[in-house]
């Protein structure tokens, strides 16, 4: 059964801290990662890493894939408010219809 | 270009009651989703669809069915509500092209079974 686990389940940091958030998975077939935010509705998409780009970079956040060790991490540096949100890792897998199987998220809150 | 939508956003049902929820999309994409979301849970495939006319099982299907009729719509139906189906749920397009993973999520549908 394919499985997507992500820790720490929550998280509550000051403005200013770096956090490092943690996927592993156990699928079928991997071929893509992906990295979503979720406030208050819709996730919204932040990085998708494959064998060919395990390593994205946007403004202060920023993602790595390990293969060998089947896990994922995200970063985020100097974390501001507006940082807080559910992150959830998904993980897309070859031959499906594009589905992703979804982790629990990791609630992060970011206090004043 | 309004992305996808859903409709309704705020749903209260009865036991036993009926309902469908639209999804709607405006990129052409071929790929479309329905999940449920639950506290501590995070996003469950109830069904999904490759293509007008066709749909397939995702992980939790029971309960729930859905149709196709139109490449840009997906709808998602509850033939008797039970209350275990109380839940926040997604819809989500996605293109069909190689090497593009990425789904785009409505801004989901509140549901509360009493």
């Amino acid at each position: 059964e394919d499985k997507v686990v992500q820790s720490p389940l929550s998280l509550v940091v000051h403005e200013g801290d770096t956090v490092t958030l943690n996927c592993s998975y156990e699928v079928t077939n991997f071929r893509s990662l992906l990295w979503y935010k979720q406030e208050k509705k819709a996730p919204t998409f932040l990085f998708m890493l494959t064998s060919s780009g395990i390593e994205k970079k946007s403004g202060r956040l920023s993602s790595i894939l390990d293969k060998k060790e089947l896990s994922s991490i995200l970063n985020i540096t100097a974390t501001q408010t507006g940082d807080s949100a559910i992150y959830l890792c998904a993980v897309g897998f070859s031959g499906s219809a594009r589905q992703l199987t979804f982790g629990s998220g990791t609630q992060l809150t970011v206090l004043p | 270009n309004a992305g996808v939508t859903q409709t309704p956003k705020f749903r209260v049902l009865k036991t036993g009651q009926s309902m469908t929820l639209l999804c709607a999309q405006d990129m052409n994409h071929e790929y479309m989703y329905w999940y449920r979301q639950d506290p501590g849970m995070g996003l469950r495939l109830i069904h999904y669809s490759v293509g007008e006319g066709t749909t397939a099982k995702g992980e939790v299907p029971d309960g729930y069915n859905v149709s196709r009729l139109k490449k840009q719509n997906f709808l998602l139906g509850l033939e008797s509500a039970a209350p275990s189906q109380t839940s926040v749920y997604f819809c989500a397009s996605s293109y069909s092209g190689a090497g593009v993973e990425t789904q785009y999520f409505g801004p989901g549908t509140r549901l509360l079974v009493l």
